[in-house]
């Protein structure tokens, strides 16, 4: 069953402009990462934050949590085209799998 | 570092043959294997997670005679799907949990896309 809710669904910005998504999830977690995914391809891990966590950085990449809303929110600064890919979050409950959730699609038009 | 490689990357074959997917870890060992489906524009889901040397464990709604799951050493997990049919026409997805990392990362495959005819 999914766990986490992202939203937009689907988000189009121009280069340079940074790009928001926000994941919900519904149960406590030991930890909220966010892979990326190119069409048509695996995914690859972004950034993880720790349940006792609120904010963590990386490069251009700046992700949130806020347990008690059961929310997380990834940006992306200064965004490129070759950012353009779909984007998860997945929560860790049981320290043994990753739920997903349903992914943005994020495009960046050059 | 931390590689998953699976094989075949796409995979064409006639309904109510079997196809076998492999999913391997190129430079770690890997003591958990998860298997994922994917259909086209949604997120993963879990089908099983498979232990080395284990039985795996299924999700439920994932028919393990289906789905045969062989996890026999620490870099390779198989995944034969039987007997398919046009519906189980899906993008499979490994990834793999390193021993002896803690952080809950997880490292993914490539992929593998099933088309039954």
């Amino acid at each position: 069953s999914q766990q986490g809710e992202e939203d937009p669904q689907a988000l189009s910005i121009q280069e340079g402009e940074n790009a928001t998504m926000n994941c919900s999830y519904k149960t406590s977690i030991n930890n909220l990462q966010w892979y990326r995914q190119n069409s048509g391809r695996g995914l690859v891990h972004l950034i993880l934050i720790r349940s006792n966590e609120r904010e963590k950085h990386s490069g251009r990449l700046r992700v949130t949590l806020d347990t008690s809303k059961k929310s997380s929110s990834l940006l992306i600064t200064a965004s490129r085209a070759a950012d353009t890919a779909s984007y998860f979050c997945a929560t860790d409950v049981r320290y043994s799998t990753l739920t997903f959730g349903k992914g943005t699609m994020l495009l960046v038009s050059p | 570092g931390a590689v998953v490689s699976q094989h075949p990357s796409w995979v064409i074959c006639k309904s109510g043959t079997s196809v076998k997917i492999e999913c391997r870890s190129l430079d770690f060992q890997a003591t958990t294997m998860f298997w994922y489906r994917q259909f086209p524009k949604q997120s993963l889901m879990l089908m099983a997670t498979s232990n080395e040397g284990s039985k795996a464990t299924y999700e439920q709604g994932v028919e393990k005679d289906k789905f045969l799951i062989n996890h026999a050493s620490l870099t390779l997990s198989t995944l034969t799907v039987t007997s398919a049919h046009p519906e189980d026409s899906s993008f499979y997805i490994c990834s793999a949990r390193m021993a002896g990392l803690n952080t809950g990362e997880l490292f993914f495959g490539e992929g593998s896309r099933l088309t039954v005819l």
